[in-house]
């Protein structure tokens, strides 16, 4: 169970264009789901939390323009990242938490999708 | 916010344990986690202790909880090359209500 799919798994845009990452929970709904960003050779940061039917809480530093999140079902949530440009080149991972689920209780990621902007 | 620190990089010989420590900062996460990466995939959840537990094992897996010292650690017997991947410590945010991590320990198995 708490399978959460990543589409796609991997992406090389041209710069300027805007890039579509998914993020599903499979087999339970997720009111909550959290975006993070990977650099090479470093940690998770975290970007932002998206609530399902309401805007999303961006961490500090984070641009929410350029970062477009969407949460429009228990099951979906999209990250957009609009006119990207090389610098936002990187490994970006979901995590989902079920409906009901307690605020700290354990999170299943997805594989993630690494973007490439050339 | 919760600061958690790792060191970077383990070398172990195949059929030995290996020990990944993992120190924190902030002591109001009721779980801290263990996640394994890896290379070029997501995440996936090894095991947690719960934070009124000093140990728990889980077949090869063992979780030691210091809370005192605010020290975490993970101890994987009979290393497998398959064991090679980056480990990260993970703790809940209760300020962010998200999970904060640890820098990664980046886990060499030589046969």
């Amino acid at each position: 169970g708490a399978v959460v799919s990543q589409h796609p798994s991997r992406v090389i845009c041209k710069s300027g264009t805007s890039v579509k990452i998914e993020c599903r929970s499979l087999d339970f709904q997720a009111t909550t789901m959290f975006w993070y960003r990977q650099f090479p050779k470093q940690s998770l940061m975290l970007m932002a939390t998206s609530n399902e039917g309401s805007k999303a809480t961006y961490e500090q530093g984070v641009e929410k323009d350029k970062f477009l999140i969407n949460h429009a079902s228990l099951t979906l949530s999209t990250l957009t990242v609009t006119s990207a440009h090389p610098e936002d080149s990187s490994f970006y991972i979901c995590s989902a938490r079920g409906t009901g689920a307690e605020d700290n209780s354990p999170l299943h990621f997805g594989n993630g999708t690494r973007l490439t902007v050339t | 916010g919760e600061d958690v620190e790792q060191s970077l990089f383990l070398s172990v010989r195949e059929g030995d344990s290996s020990v990944i420590n993992c120190t924190y900062t902030d002591s109001s996460s009721t779980y801290l986690y263990w996640y394994k990466q890896e290379p070029g995939a997501g995440l996936q959840l090894l095991t947690y202790i719960f934070s009124n537990m000093d140990m728990k094992q889980d077949q090869r897996l063992t979780v030691l909880l210091n809370k005192k010292d605010k020290h975490l650690s993970l101890r994987i017997a009979d290393t497998q090359t398959g064991d090679s991947a980056i480990y990260f410590c993970a703790l809940w945010d209760t300020g962010r209500r998200a999970l904060t991590f640890g820098s990664g320990t980046r886990l060499q198995v030589q046969p």
